[in-house]
């Protein structure tokens, strides 16, 4: 079925060094949503985009949607030991445009 | 606001007993979802109300599976009999809309471990 691909699985960085994650879609996107899990938490909403091309940024963060409206990113600047976690977009996708998971980027950081 | 509450936060069971899992969403959200989390399939959704009205079932694994929302505030999932490869973490999440474009708000999770 229709998936929302997400790369890496795991990236391991020194802290700060900057993280990207990217999701791809082999369909166009009504719209791309990013949530954050930490370690033994639950997920939670980041930030959502809609339009073509659109980037938002929060503090260190910046997310992109692509121009196509198939792709988006997170990019952290500067990690920190703080942002360890799992990154997830997660997009609608199908007929009932139900929220679809991409697997996840692990994010671990030394210190 | 309280969040989603979900009980239990762990449960260990042997195979083939009956598990319920409880949430209760945030008030004045009219969508529930239903999650399972493992290593080898991600986030999965099971099932999605509307103003406590099934809308969309298509993710439950099979006739073990069910799930009951009677009321706004409250909703159950339940596994009969379970089997171990159920074991996984179950969210349930609200949100106030019922479009998928409205942000979901996760519950903490109900750790399920079937013996």
């Amino acid at each position: 079925g229709q998936q929302v691909m997400q790369i890496p699985q795991y990236q391991h960085v020194q802290e700060g060094e900057d993280f990207t994650t990217y999701c791809n879609s082999s369909t166009t996107l009504s719209n791309i949503q990013w949530y954050k899990q930490r370690p033994g938490g639950h997920p939670v909403f980041l930030i959502q985009l809609v339009k073509s091309g659109e980037v938002k940024k929060q503090k260190r963060l910046t997310f992109q949607f692509g121009e196509a409206k198939k792709n988006s990113s997170l990019h952290i600047t500067a990690t920190q030991t703080t942002d360890v976690g799992t990154y997830f977009c997660a997009a609608p996708q199908g007929g009932s445009e139900k929220l679809v998971f991409g697997k996840g980027t692990k994010l671990t950081v030394n210190p | 606001d309280a969040g989603v509450i979900q009980s239990p936060r762990h449960e260990v069971t042997e195979m083939g007993q009956e598990v319920t899992l409880r949430c209760k969403p945030i008030s004045g959200h009219n969508s529930l979802f239903w999650y399972r989390q493992t290593m080898m399939r991600g986030l999965e959704l099971l099932i999605y109300f509307n103003n406590n009205v099934p809308i969309d079932d298509s993710g439950m694994p099979e006739d073990r599976f069910s799930a009951k929302m009677p009321n706004a505030s409250f909703s159950t999932l339940k596994i009969q009999p379970s089997e171990p490869r159920d074991s996984a973490v179950y969210f349930c999440a609200s949100s106030i809309g019922g479009a998928f474009t409205d942000t979901q708000y996760f519950g903490p999770g109900t750790r399920l471990t079937v013996l």
